[in-house]
């Protein structure tokens, strides 16, 4: 899996708690995406990072933030879980001359109950 | 606003039979085209790729066709095989700025090649 890690692997919560889920790349990739995936709708992009400490919003990224502190790790955190964030979330990284083409992890899935 | 379009949902072939999958996009700005393989419970991996200067691509079993003046792209998986049977998205991408490029995803199509 081009040397991407995300943990925990599964989580069940409750609504209203935090979760905050990790991504680590040992390729030293400069971008790095959190996308969720549910039925129905393929993967959706929540947020992105473009190098430590630079990071935008993607098309679904409302009750979410992420931190990206070192080239190597990359965190999503929803603040206040809802039943609506269930899903499977997938991380993917880039590098610099790859042009589009992502690598991705091997996903997530939270439950929120 | 769906910007890639794929179909169909789903698609059931036989061993040895032609599976074919469909995307369009609406975005000129697309400049690469790529397929992913999703098994259960693992994360997509990147089948196949394309660039619209180019109007084919294989890669051994795999074919992408791609139409610019349609705006349109296709999966082709000859000799389709029982291993094959996973879900297929279509995705399309634009420089988003510097070397970035994000990736817009068709909604998936699961796959099934019976024995």
């Amino acid at each position: 899996d081009a040397g991407i890690t995300q943990s925990p692997r599964h989580k069940v919560t409750e609504t209203g708690t935090p979760v905050t889920l990790r991504c680590h790349q040992t390729e030293n990739h400069r971008y790095m995406y959190w996308y969720r995936q549910d039925p129905g709708h393929g993967l959706r992009l929540i947020h992105y990072s473009y190098g430590v400490k630079d990071t935008d919003k993607g098309e679904v990224s409302d009750g979410y933030s992420v931190s990206r502190s070192k080239t190597e790790d990359f965190l999503l955190t929803l603040e206040s879980a809802t039943s609506s964030q269930t899903s499977v979330y997938f991380c993917a990284i880039s590098g610099d001359t790859q042009k589009g083409t992502q690598y991705f992890g091997p996903g997530t899935r939270l439950t929120v109950l | 606003q769906q910007q890639v379009k794929q179909s169909p949902q789903s698609l059931i072939v036989q061993k040895g039979g032609i599976s074919i999958i469909n995307c369009a996009y609406e975005n000129t700005a697309f400049d690469y085209f790529p397929w992913y393989q999703q098994f259960p419970g693992k994360g997509p991996a990147l089948l196949i790729a394309i660039r619209p200067d180019v109007s084919e691509k294989k890669e051994g079993r795999f074919t992408i066709s791609f139409n610019k003046s349609a705006k349109q792209f296709s999966l082709h998986i000859m000799d389709s095989q029982p291993g094959d049977s996973a879900t297929y998205f279509c995705a399309a991408s634009k420089n988003s700025g510097g070397s970035n490029y994000k990736l817009t995803f068709g909604k998936g199509t699961l796959l099934t090649v019976n024995p």
